[in-house]
């Protein structure tokens, strides 16, 4: 079955650690996303790629990087300048970033809850 | 700046009870507005695309509507399967990314 795939479904920092959450898509989708969720806030965006080797920062991008190396992959790195890392944390996928009335239609995974120690 | 706001926060209903969902949002040039649906520890799953006012969609209980300035999702006889969280998310022309509201958390009681 096509989707997406996020691992952990649980991750713990340390503080001063970087960790990585992994978002892995069968779906051919060009675009691709990373989703901050806070409890009673909306989702919030953190970095986009529309397309291999390209990303753009979203909303809350500070404190976070990405990579697109790949166009079934979208790696999200928390690095230790995030003072309050702590969120369930969403990846999406979309068909294409182009604009195209098919593209806003976003399939989610099924999310990584990251705690502080 | 585009703003999506979602009332009510929490909503508690009897099976059976029908009610609605109300999305208020602000856009220069809506191109879509989104619904979706959210279980506890989950990723949010999609409902509707609305384009235009005066469109509705309809999907087993769940109806949407669009207006030029909100969206309503009915939910007729729900039942306790139907709790869930409720999104709504716009997007406007020549935009690469949708603008979410906080949510509405509705539980339906058996």
């Amino acid at each position: 079955d096509g989707g997406i795939t996020q691992s952990p479904k649980y991750l713990f920092r340390k503080e001063g650690q970087n960790v990585t959450l992994s978002c892995e898509q069968n779906l051919n989708h060009d675009a691709m996303y990373w989703y901050r969720q806070d409890p009673g806030q909306g989702l919030r965006l953190i970095y986009y790629s529309q397309i291999v080797n390209d990303f753009q920062k979203g909303d809350i991008a500070e404190g976070y990087s990405v990579s697109r190396e790949k166009k079934e992959s979208f790696p999200l790195t928390v690095t230790s300048a995030q003072k309050n890392p702590t969120a369930f944390y969403l990846c999406a996928s979309s068909y294409t970033g182009q604009g195209a009335a098919t593209n806003e239609k976003l399939f989610f995974g099924s999310g990584t809850q990251l705690s502080v120690l | 700046e585009d703003q999506v706001t979602q009332s009510p926060e929490a909503l508690r209903l009897q099976e059976g009870e029908s009610s609605s969902l109300n999305c208020s949002y602000t856009v220069s040039g809506l191109r879509g507005l989104f619904w979706y649906r959210q279980d506890p520890g989950k990723g949010p799953e999609f409902l509707f695309t609305l384009y235009s006012a005066g469109e509705e969609k309809e999907k087993e209980r769940l109806k949407a509507t669009l207006t030029k300035k909100e969206s309503f999702l009915h939910i007729t006889a729900p039942k306790p399967e139907d709790s869930a969280t409720y999104l709504c998310a716009v997007i406007h022309q020549g935009a690469q990314k949708l603008v979410f509201g906080q949510g509405t958390r509705l539980t339906i009681n058996p």
